[in-house]
């Protein structure tokens, strides 16, 4: 399975700043998302990090609020603008296996806004 | 619109019994998945299921998927302290990989 991290494990961010999550897999994938996991929830898809072009987002999330940059195969990143307390969540990259059959996910990102 | 309901959504039970978690899908998929998550940590994946009539078997979890009537159940045999967590089953699109979650079952396994 892929072996996959993620920077920063957790951070206290102030209300209006920007934080930007990286997440690094071992090997090359094709497909690689950016989730959210609000306090006591479960999981949202936010949006299909697409390599070498502009990410698909879900309805309800958009690229000026959640900017993702896909710039290789085995590097993701998401961008959290503005922020304010509704945004504490944890925030979780997954990928597929490259035989399709699997999606692995990340050790997460727990951010909380202040 | 995909929707992913699992049931019950909190289950106590005593070590040594056994019990299912139910997960209901309102649309086609061509897969299924149960993720186990502990506090604090992130998804383990624990099963895929593919086609109508999966069953899978991993120690004290069983998985089976029923396609036509949009239902797969995790079973729970002989239940041990360790399987405590939160269980989530998540059912992918028709497209594109993207998976819908259920609300998850938190299980609590009471010696």
């Amino acid at each position: 399975s892929a072996v996959i991290s993620q920077k920063p494990s957790r951070d206290i961010c102030q209300r209006g700043t920007s934080l930007t999550i990286q997440c690094q897999v071992d090997s090359q994938v094709t497909m690689m998302f950016w989730y959210r996991q609000q306090p006591g929830q479960s999981l949202t898809l936010i949006a299909t990090a697409n390599q070498g072009s502009e990410a698909t987002y879900e309805s309800g999330f958009v690229i000026d609020k959640f900017p993702i940059s896909r710039p290789n195969l085995t590097f993701s990143t998401l961008t959290v603008s503005n922020m304010s307390p509704e945004d504490s969540s944890i925030y979780l990259c997954s990928v597929e296996d490259p035989r399709g059959n699997e999606q692995f996910f990340g050790p997460g990102t727990r951010l909380t806004v202040l | 619109e995909l929707k992913v309901e699992q049931n019950p959504l909190f289950l106590s039970m005593q070590e040594g019994k056994n019990y299912t978690i139910y997960c209901n899908y309102s649309t086609t998929s061509d897969r299924l998945y149960w993720y186990r998550q502990d506090p604090g940590k992130s998804l383990e994946s624990l099963f895929v299921l593919l086609s109508n009539g999966a069953v899978k078997q991993e120690g004290r979890l069983m998985a089976s998927l029923d396609t036509k009537a949009r239902l797969s159940t995790l079973h729970i045999t002989a239940a041990v302290h360790d399987l405590s967590a939160t269980y989530f089953c998540a059912v992918d699109r028709t497209s594109g990989s993207r998976l819908t979650f259920g609300e998850g079952t938190q299980l609590t396994v009471n010696p």
